[in-house]
């Protein structure tokens, strides 16, 4: 069976410092990856979508990044943290190839704390 | 573009009671819907989903959700709440475009005893 993989759980870190979050999945190959931010009582923001390698589309321009080095590999980071950027990331998988509107599997997430 | 509203924020029921939870939904096409539920510092659940056929749909937990085209909805219910459903629900609507989904902003539900 699938599992999806966030680390770590929860990170406190001052505003200006670099940040990295990775998303791994397992039990599948070529999956579509995402990350999301979820604000304190808020919805969730879509940030980036990737459907290969290399593959990653920005959905809401700010000083966050994200790269997939490997298949199953998401990564999220930033070179200064903002205030702004606290809230809760998670990450999710959705099968890639088949027809549209496949569900997504998310992960347990990350709290980012940026003081 | 696709959107969902869901226009409740926050609904208390009372434990043993009903439940329903409004999710409207825009798109131009047949949707394909989906209901997640979050319980504090934690990910996604997927509740059920619907993608064609019965508009009625039957998912984990006691839950079930009705679509109806001509309204433009899809509201969840449960006849019977427990204490362990409070938490966040969230509506998506999702279509073409790589798998992109569209959340509503949710529902966080209380329970009372």
């Amino acid at each position: 069976s699938q599992t999806i993989h966030q680390w770590p759980a929860t990170l406190v870190q001052p505003v200006g410092s670099p940040l990295s979050l990775e998303c791994t999945v397992e039990g599948t190959s070529n999956p579509n990856l995402y990350w999301y931010r979820q604000a304190a009582g808020r919805g969730l923001q879509l940030l980036f979508y990737s459907v290969g390698i290399g593959q990653i589309s920005s959905e809401v321009p700010q000083n966050l990044s994200a790269s997939r080095p490997q298949d199953r590999q998401f990564i999220l980071s930033s070179k200064k943290l903002l205030l702004s950027d606290s809230g809760f990331y998670l990450c999710a998988w959705s099968p890639n190839g088949r027809q549209q509107g496949n569900e997504q599997f998310f992960g347990p997430g990350t709290r980012l704390t940026v003081l | 573009a696709q959107s969902v509203t869901q226009p409740d924020i926050h609904i208390t029921v009372s434990e043993g009671a009903s439940l329903e939870l409004r999710c409207n939904y825009s798109y131009g096409a047949t949707p394909y819907l989906f209901w997640y539920v979050q319980s504090p510092g934690q990910g996604l659940q997927l509740l059920l989903k619907y993608f064609s056929g019965d508009t009625l749909v039957q998912g984990i937990k006691g839950f079930e959700a009705e679509f109806k085209r001509s309204q433009s909805s899809f509201n969840l219910r449960k006849p019977s709440v427990h204490w362990s459903d409070a938490a966040e629900y969230f509506c998506a609507v999702g279509g073409y475009a790589g798998n992109m989904l569209t959340f509503g902003g949710g529902t966080r539900l209380m329970v009372k005893p």
